[in-house]
């Protein structure tokens, strides 16, 4: 059974860069059927797609957040990362990262597992 | 990017009832629709993909359908279990984009 657990600092200052991790177990990161994903949800509001890599390092991102987002993956260590740079207010999220299928038809499809969710607050 | 429009945005519902719940796309996705359960302080689940496809293990009171713009999420007979936030998420394009959700309520 595939399990996702992202890690990382529950607390970023502004205009520091948040970094977070998620380690992948249960399958391996190097799989071509799948992209590993980041996605956030602000209080009280949607789900947002930050954007996605595959297991060679192929990468896309929501045009919104282009400038300041940058998904890295550990083949190594089967896991993925982020770093979210110039942090504001406005970034203050859970963080989720998840596993996308993907096939010769369609890139990106559905988000499953998930992993549970980190709490990033952006205050000084 | 594709805006997925959810209704109605909250429901008060009983044990017991059919609900149903609507996302449309902004332009045609085909049948590139995911529906997800998100209950509070866990992750969202994967219900439905590809509009109608039930995920392994989510009670067959759940169903999707719909194409083009159009879509719906329907559950049969609601359970205490199932009261939740809903969200659908198209596929056909990125940005990936999730509806606002469907916060269903006793």
């Amino acid at each position: 059974q595939v399990q996702l657990q992202e890690s990382g600092p529950g607390l970023v200052k502004p205009s520091q860069t948040l970094s977070l991790t998620c380690a992948v177990s249960g399958d391996s990161i190097t799989s071509s059927r799948y992209f590993w994903t980041w996605i956030r949800q602000h209080p009280g509001r949607g789900l947002e797609w930050i954007g996605s890599i595959s297991y060679q390092g192929n990468t896309d991102y929501t045009p919104s957040l282009q400038s300041r987002v940058t998904i890295s993956i550990d083949t190594s260590k089967n896991q993925f990362s982020l770093d979210l740079t110039s942090m504001t207010a406005a970034d203050t999220a859970v963080y989720y990262c998840a596993r996308v299928s993907s096939t010769l038809m369609t890139t990106y499809n559905w988000f499953d597992p998930w992993g549970q969710g980190t709490l990033v607050t952006v205050s000084s | 990017d594709i805006q997925m429009t959810q209704s109605p945005s909250s429901l008060s519902a009983s044990v017991g009832d059919r609900v149903t719940i609507t996302c449309r796309a902004s332009q045609s996705i085909s049948t590139h629709l995911n529906w997800y359960q998100k209950k509070s302080g866990r992750a969202p689940k994967l219900l439905i993909y590809s509009t109608s496809t039930l995920q392994s293990g989510v009670p067959s009171r759940f169903s999707g359908s719909g194409s083009g713009t159009d879509f719906t999420l329907t559950i049969r007979s609601l359970q205490p279990e199932d009261f939740a936030a809903y969200y659908c998420q198209q596929s056909y394009g990125t940005p990936l984009t999730f509806g606002g959700g469907t916060q269903v309520e006793i």
